[in-house]
C-alpha cells in the first residue's frame, strides 16, 4: 500500500521570502503521479502543481516548483516570493498510473502554512 | 473555479437520517471521485465512477452508496447517519481514459455535512 508523509504540521514564512514544504512517500509502483494541493480557509481544494514520475525534470508553475527525488521518494514544494494569499493548508498526494482510469489520490496529513506580513 | 459543482454547500441533519449529495463534473470529464475530509481521518477516498461504471472503491461504509448517471453527474447517498459522519465531502473529476495527463483531478467546493 502507498503512504504519503508530511512531517511538518505547521510552518510560517515572511512575505516575499521562500519556503519549502517536505513530502515523502512509499510505493513499489514505477508509474505514478505526485501532486500538491492547496486548501485555503475557504476549504476549496486547489491544484498547485503536478509531477509525473517518469519525467526527471522538476515541474514548475510560476512561483511554485518541486524538487522530485525518485530514488529517495521525496517530493518537496518550494514557494518563492511568498504572498499573503499563499496562507493555506498544503497537501501532498500520490496517485498510481492506471490504464483503466482507476486513480484515487492518497493524501498526506497536510502542512499548515502561514505567510506573515 | 474548477468547473466542478457540488450541491448543497451545507447540510444539517439528525442521526439516523438519509441525505444525498450531488456533483456535476467539469465539461468533458468522465471520471468522478468522492472524498471525505474529517478532522480525525484526514482526506480519504471513498469511491470512483468512470462513464457510469464503478471503477474503484476505497474506505466507503456500507451505509454509503453512489452512482453516476448517463449525463455524468454523480450522487453520493449517506444513510443511517451517525455523529461521526459529520465531515466535508468533496467530489473531484478528471478526463479519465488511462492515458498520461488525463487523470489530474479537479475538486469541487465540497458539501459540509453536520449530523446532530
Amino acid at each position: 500500500a502507498q503512504t504519503v508523509t508530511q512531517s511538518q504540521p505547521e510552518m510560517s514564512v515572511q512575505e516575499a521570502e521562500t519556503v519549502t514544504l517536505s513530502c515523502t512517500y512509499d510505493t513499489s509502483e514505477n508509474n505514478y503521479y505526485l501532486f500538491w494541493y492547496k486548501q485555503p480557509p475557504s476549504r476549496q481544494m486547489i491544484l498547485v502543481i503536478r509531477q509525473e514520475a517518469y519525467k526527471q525534470q522538476n515541474a514548475t508553475e510560476n512561483r511554485f516548483s518541486v524538487n522530485f527525488q525518485k530514488a529517495a521518494k521525496s517530493f518537496s514544494l518550494k514557494i518563492s516570493d511568498s504572498q499573503l494569499g499563499d496562507t493555506a493548508m498544503y497537501f501532498c498526494a500520490f496517485m498510481k498510473h492506471s490504464v483503466r482510469s482507476q486513480g484515487n489520490l492518497i493524501f498526506g496529513k497536510g502542512t499548515k502554512l502561514s505567510v506573515k506580513p | 473555479d474548477s468547473g466542478v459543482t457540488q450541491t448543497p454547500k451545507h447540510l444539517i441533519t439528525a442521526t439516523g437520517q438519509r441525505v444525498t449529495l450531488r456533483c456535476s463534473p467539469r465539461s468533458g470529464d468522465l471520471s468522478v471521485y468522492w472524498y471525505q475530509q474529517s478532522l480525525d481521518q484526514g482526506l480519504q477516498f471513498l469511491i470512483q465512477y468512470y462513464n457510469g461504471e464503478e471503477r474503484a472503491k476505497g474506505n466507503i461504509l456500507e451505509r454509503f452508496s453512489a452512482q453516476q448517471f448517463p449525463d455524468l453527474h454523480s450522487e453520493l447517498n449517506l444513510s443511517s447517519l451517525e455523529l461521526g459522519d459529520s465531515a466535508l465531502y468533496f467530489c473531484a473529476s478528471s478526463m479519465g481514459g488511462g492515458t498520461r495527463g488525463t487523470d489530474t483531478q479537479y475538486f469541487g467546493p465540497g458539501t459540509r455535512l453536520t449530523v446532530l
